[in-house]
């Protein structure tokens, strides 16, 4: 069973404006992270944003925020005030066991974000 | 402070043929992951190492793949014989180990078999 889901393929935003990129996860853990990564056309993972499953409040990066909705199993990245640089590929991860020996990343399938200008 | 380092960046080889990747992770990083992400799809780990023993290797397919450690430094990844299903983009990353440390990404390998 899949176990990240980004329902987005390919998504499009204006210059500027403000954007959601979806993830929705399953797991019967109580304790998990979730974690938002870009990947450029280069080719490298950057590190955007974490989410801890016993955090009450949505993380936030400066222009990144995480929409989390724990009931809903959902973690949304919202990219506010869109730059051209953005555009790129995104990809939401949790984070699972073993938890005394740093967890393994399983990736959602990723989002492609184009910034137009 | 250095970031995860990987060699060599491109490789183009014949399906049949052998190959190795070098990783050498962040210094003090006791933790050091392999993924291989195909090309539209998002990163699948082949092996996780805690110092220089695997904790998961699961998903390894250890009939052509194989992974070590040394010292618990530097890793090398090791595919022989490949496949054409086997080219995609072979990424390190390490983290300090912790359950909720961040991992860093080196720069990955693109591997296109012939």
């Amino acid at each position: 069973a899949q176990k990240i889901t980004q329902t987005q393929p390919g998504m499009f935003v204006q210059e500027k404006e403000a954007v959601t990129l979806d993830c929705t996860y399953d797991t019967s853990d109580q304790s998990y992270g979730l974690f938002w990564y870009k990947q450029p056309s280069s080719g490298e993972m950057i590190f955007l944003i974490y989410q801890g499953s016993y955090d009450e409040q949505n993380a936030t990066e400066g222009r990144y925020s995480l929409n989390f909705q724990k009931a809903r199993k959902s973690a949304n990245l919202v990219i506010s005030a869109s730059q051209l640089g953005d555009s790129a590929m995104y990809f939401c991860a949790m984070r699972e066991g073993p938890y005394n020996q740093g967890g393994k990343l399983i990736f959602g399938q990723g989002t492609e974000l184009s910034v137009k200008p | 402070e250095a970031g995860v380092a990987q060699s060599p960046r491109y490789k183009i080889i014949e399906k049949r043929q052998s190959v190795a990747f070098w990783c050498n992770p962040i210094s003090g990083h006791a933790t050091l992951y392999w993924y291989q992400q195909i090309l539209g799809q998002g990163p699948k780990l082949l092996i996780q190492f805690q110092n220089n023993g695997v904790v998961d290797d699961s998903q390894l397919p250890k009939d052509r793949f194989s992974a070590e450690r040394l010292k618990g430094v530097d890793s090398t990844l090791k595919i022989q014989p490949a496949k054409l299903e086997d080219s995609a983009v072979y990424l390190c990353a390490s983290s300090l180990g912790g359950f909720y440390n961040e991992q860093f990404f080196g720069p990955g390998t693109r591997l296109t078999v012939l």
